[in-house]
């Protein structure tokens, strides 16, 4: 979707190294939301955001932080108590909260060693 | 909590007929459904949605059926095309939740 940008498209980093990954809007919307999505299954929720300066956690929380301080950002932190960080992460956004269709980044695929 | 799901992970389907992709749901709270297309190394792309309060709604070559009776949600693709191959997944939410819950998807392969 060209009106949300994620970078970068591949990431690598070494075990024990925080990371932040990028996601920025030119929709609009409200609501953002990152999940995380493994080979073979569907997307789990991480975080997401209703409003900015305003998240709440997700499904899969744990070992992930995001911030929002501004409409068009929402940047996601994979930390080093992330157990099983590589995945292929997916930021979207939806101009309400409910009942609203997402749209989708292209993703970026971290790959921790 | 409770789950969407695919009654088959895979599917195959020669060029011109019509697909058909199912899903089970399991939240009788679920008020809201929604299709999506995922090509590989790309996010989820929008397909259709529909709303509890119908059980069927057509798209463009889509219709996506629901039963709320049995839970259970089909995306149908009339004439598959080649640039239909994908990964489909199916999704729910509810007035009372927050966000969309995803089932695990079903690739479909349309063969020559």
């Amino acid at each position: 979707d060209g009106g949300i940008t994620q970078s970068p498209k591949y990431l690598f980093r070494k075990e024990g190294q925080n990371v932040t990954l990028s996601c920025e809007q030119n929709l609009n919307h409200d609501a953002m939301y990152w999940y995380r999505q493994d080979p073979g299954q569907g997307l789990r929720l991480i975080y997401y955001s209703q409003i900015v300066n305003d998240f709440q956690k997700g499904d899969i929380a744990e070992g992930y932080s995001v911030s929002r301080e501004k409409k068009e950002s929402f940047p996601l932190t994979v930390t080093s108590a992330q157990k099983n960080p590589t995945a292929f992460y997916l930021c979207a956004t939806s101009p309400q909260f409910r009942n609203s269709p997402l749209h989708f980044g292209n993703g970026t695929r971290l790959t921790v060693t | 909590g409770e789950s969407v799901g695919l009654h088959l992970p895979t599917l195959s389907v020669q060029e011109g007929d019509n697909s058909i992709i199912n899903c089970a749901y399991s939240n009788s709270a679920s008020d809201y459904f929604i299709w999506y297309k995922q090509e590989s190394g790309k996010g989820p792309q929008f397909i259709i949605d529909i709303r509890s309060n119908m059980d069927k709604r057509q798209g463009q070559r889509v219709t996506v059926l629901l039963n709320k009776t049995v839970k259970h949600l089909s995306l149908q693709i009339a004439a598959t095309q080649p640039g239909d191959s994908a990964v489909y997944f199916c999704a729910d939410s509810e007035d009372s939740g927050y966000a969309l819950n995803f089932g695990k998807g079903t690739s479909l392969l349309v063969t020559p």
